[in-house]
């Protein structure tokens, strides 16, 4: 079954710009999605379609996919931003959708 | 507005069956797919299963097939999820979502399914 990988774990200080990778067997065939979950919160849709964002997700959320890789870019980043950082894809070969294990954003 | 609001979840003993279910409003419950996601107490999300809008295509994660059956009653707005002979590791908190291209924009709150004696 098709796997993505993420790091654990990313912690940068405020202003700064955070790179979360998503790693997948040619993930650049497939259409990535970005969910940020906070605490006891449900997940919340960030990225869409690799690059798209939802209406009311601040500019500073991006995401691309080339490759091996998927990546999202938080520019200039916030201590509300911290959060657990989940990539998804539906994988057609199996018939199922995908997480990643997640990264956990620390804001120094 | 998309409300998804999930109920059903509690303590069951390991062997012990649940029906946890998810009602729908806010849109055309009939022009959508729906999902199931859990997630494991300080653990990552992990998908269970997914049903088409009018129910003709059921899909499962491994780990789950066998055990688990999706089911939707689209007079209702509901999506169900019965849940048969039940493990320590199907502790989680099960999210309700609709399914939107391969992805999920809109989530309910969870309901916590505990599996112990």
């Amino acid at each position: 079954s098709y796997v993505l990988t993420q790091p654990p774990s990313v912690s940068l200080a405020p202003g700064k710009t955070a790179s979360i990778p998503c790693g997948g067997n040619n993930i650049e065939t497939k259409s990535v999605h970005w969910y940020q979950q906070k605490p006891g919160q449900a997940p919340v849709l960030i990225v869409y379609d690799d690059t798209d964002r939802p209406s009311g997700i601040p500019e500073r959320f991006s995401g691309s996919n080339s490759g091996n890789t998927a990546t999202l870019t938080i520019n200039r980043v916030e201590a509300g931003d911290e959060a657990d950082y989940y990539c998804q894809v539906w994988d057609n070969g199996s018939d199922h959708v995908v997480f990643g294990g997640g990264t956990k954003l620390t804001v120094l | 507005e998309v409300q998804l609001l999930e109920s059903g979840g509690g303590l069951v003993q390991p062997g012990g069956s649940l029906r946890l279910s998810c009602a729908a409003s806010g849109f055309t419950f009939t022009s959508s797919a729906m999902t199931w996601v859990r997630q494991a107490p300080g653990k990552g999300l992990e998908w269970v299963s997914s049903i088409s809008a009018f129910g003709e295509g059921t899909y499962y994660a491994d780990s789950v097939k066998g055990r688990f059956t999706i089911s939707r009653d689209n007079s209702k707005n509901t999506v169900y999820l019965q849940m048969k002979t039940l493990r320590a590791e199907d502790t989680a908190v099960y999210f309700c979502a609709k399914d939107t291209q391969e992805y999920f924009h809109h989530w309910g709150q969870g309901t916590l399914v505990t599996v112990s004696s």
